[in-house]
């Protein structure tokens, strides 16, 4: 069965400073990965997504991440925390037909220092 | 495009009561599903559907009813709500044809709080 685990429920970081959210995966077929972003009382937008193309991916508002197999890893970097982005970060996975259900990791909020 | 849309926003009931979630999209999405939010336990999912008339059941199934009568809404039951049950509830949808690889599209919510 699929699961995803995220290091840190709650992340502190400094106006300018690096972003470093981590998500490892668990997943017995190639997977598909998402990092989710929900700003205070929103629904879940989509900031990046990993579909076996590019190891790193690009995603919305200066956010990347990279698949990493040999550590089943697919951590959220942005290298200059902005103000506005402090919000929850989820990371989740999928599979393929057959078990296409989305599964989240708990979370991880992040907070935005001046 | 609408999205997808959830009413209401916010609901207050007392335990015992019945109540029916709405969701309803309009982008011709044949996959939907329900997740609930709760503090440090991210979104698990209670039901899904992959099309008209055919619906499954997800990770915490329990004191909820699902049906698809249409392409477009896919309401949420809660039959006899107890207060284990208040949460912030999440509709969500994406194409079919994609399978997980497809990003599904999340309604705005719908903050359920029973007494």
């Amino acid at each position: 069965a699929q699961s995803v685990t995220q290091l840190g429920s709650h992340v502190s970081v400094s106006e300018g400073a690096l972003v470093l959210l981590r998500c490892n995966y668990s997943s017995s077929v190639p997977p598909y990965l998402f990092w989710y972003v929900q700003y205070p009382n929103q629904g879940l937008q989509l900031l990046l997504k990993y579909t076996s193309a590019a190891t790193l991916v690009k995603g919305i508002n200066g956010f990347e991440a990279e698949f990493k197999k040999s550590e089943t890893s697919f951590h959220l970097t942005k290298p200059s925390a902005h103000m506005s982005d402090a919000a929850e970060y989820f990371c989740a996975v999928s599979e393929d037909f057959g078990n296409e259900k989305l599964t989240f990791g708990t979370g991880t909020r992040l907070t935005i220092i001046p | 495009n609408a999205g997808v849309t959830q009413t209401p926003k916010f609901q207050v009931l007392k335990t015992g009561q019945s109540m029916t979630l709405q969701c309803a999209q309009d982008m011709n999405h044949e996959y939907m599903s329900w997740y609930r939010q709760d503090p440090g336990m991210g979104l698990r999912l209670i039901h899904y559907s992959v099309g008209a008339g055919i619906t499954d059941q997800g990770e915490v199934p329990n004191g909820y009813n699902v049906s698809r009568s249409t392409t477009e809404d896919f309401p949420l039951r809660l039959l006899s709500a107890a207060p284990s049950q208040t949460s912030v509830y999440f509709c969500a949808s994406r194409p079919k044809i994609a399978g997980g690889r497809h990003e599904q599209f999340f309604g705005p919510g719908t903050r359920l709080t029973v007494l």
